[in-house]
């Protein structure tokens, strides 16, 4: 079985604060991929990152950061210098062999002006 | 480049009765998803199809069926509809079944009165 745990259910910041979002997931399957969706008010399902399980890397895309650890079956999301456009639902997300995405409940990003 | 499509983007049906929802997933993509996501919920995966085959089931309701056409799209068909369906819809495709990212549509809004 898969599970996604992120025990953040909301968090508030103030423009330019950086935020973590954190994800914690259970899977016993060795190959497997772990995903960040962002969901802003107007509802769609945006695709932020895929990261496999072989892949420990940690990346950066612009004021975006991922750091997956297998050690603490961890893959958490850094936001630096917050916009009040990331205002947004963002969802961690696993897939493991060919089952399907198994969400997280999701951690509801306020960030004020 | 080609997202998922799928429509309609809103929907307003009454207790009992029928529904239809489509998808178009990208190009050349061979697998599609159907997830719900009630209001304040995760997406809860419902039912994927590979080369027009279903491949996995969730926790889709027997009054719902779909399939995937000749042409890859698919339709969600939902019947004797209940309060409780009310929710946001999403298709999601990809190619292939393992290793390949879920790109979501910006999903249709069922609201059932």
């Amino acid at each position: 079985a898969q599970k996604v745990t992120q025990a953040q259910t909301e968090i508030s910041v103030v423009e330019k604060e950086d935020v973590t979002l954190d994800c914690v997931y259970e899977t016993r399957d060795t190959t497997y991929y772990l995903f960040w969706y962002k969901q802003p008010p107007s509802g769609e399902l945006v695709f932020l990152i895929r990261r496999n399980s072989f892949d420990e890397q940690n990346e950066i895309s612009g004021r975006y950061s991922w750091n997956f650890q297998k050690s603490t079956s961890s893959f958490n999301f850094t936001i630096t210098a917050s916009q009040v456009v990331d205002s947004a639902v963002y969802f961690c997300a696993l897939s493991a062999g060919y089952s399907t995405l198994t969400f997280g409940k999701g951690t509801m990003l306020l960030v004020s002006p | 480049a080609a997202g998922v499509i799928q429509s309609p983007r809103h929907l307003i049906k009454e207790k009992r009765e029928t529904a239809t929802l489509k998808c178009y997933p990208i190009p050349r993509h061979d697998t599609v998803y159907w997830y719900q996501q009630g209001p304040g919920q995760d997406p809860q995966f419902l039912i994927s199809f590979y080369e027009k085959m279903q491949s996995d089931k969730g926790s889709i309701p027997d009054r719902f069926s779909a399939q995937q056409f000749s042409d890859y799209h698919s339709e969600l068909n939902m019947s004797s509809l209940e309060l409780g369906d009310s929710a946001l819809y999403f298709c999601a495709s990809s190619l292939g079944r393992d290793d390949s990212p879920l790109h979501f549509g910006n999903g249709t809004r069922l609201t059932v009165t």
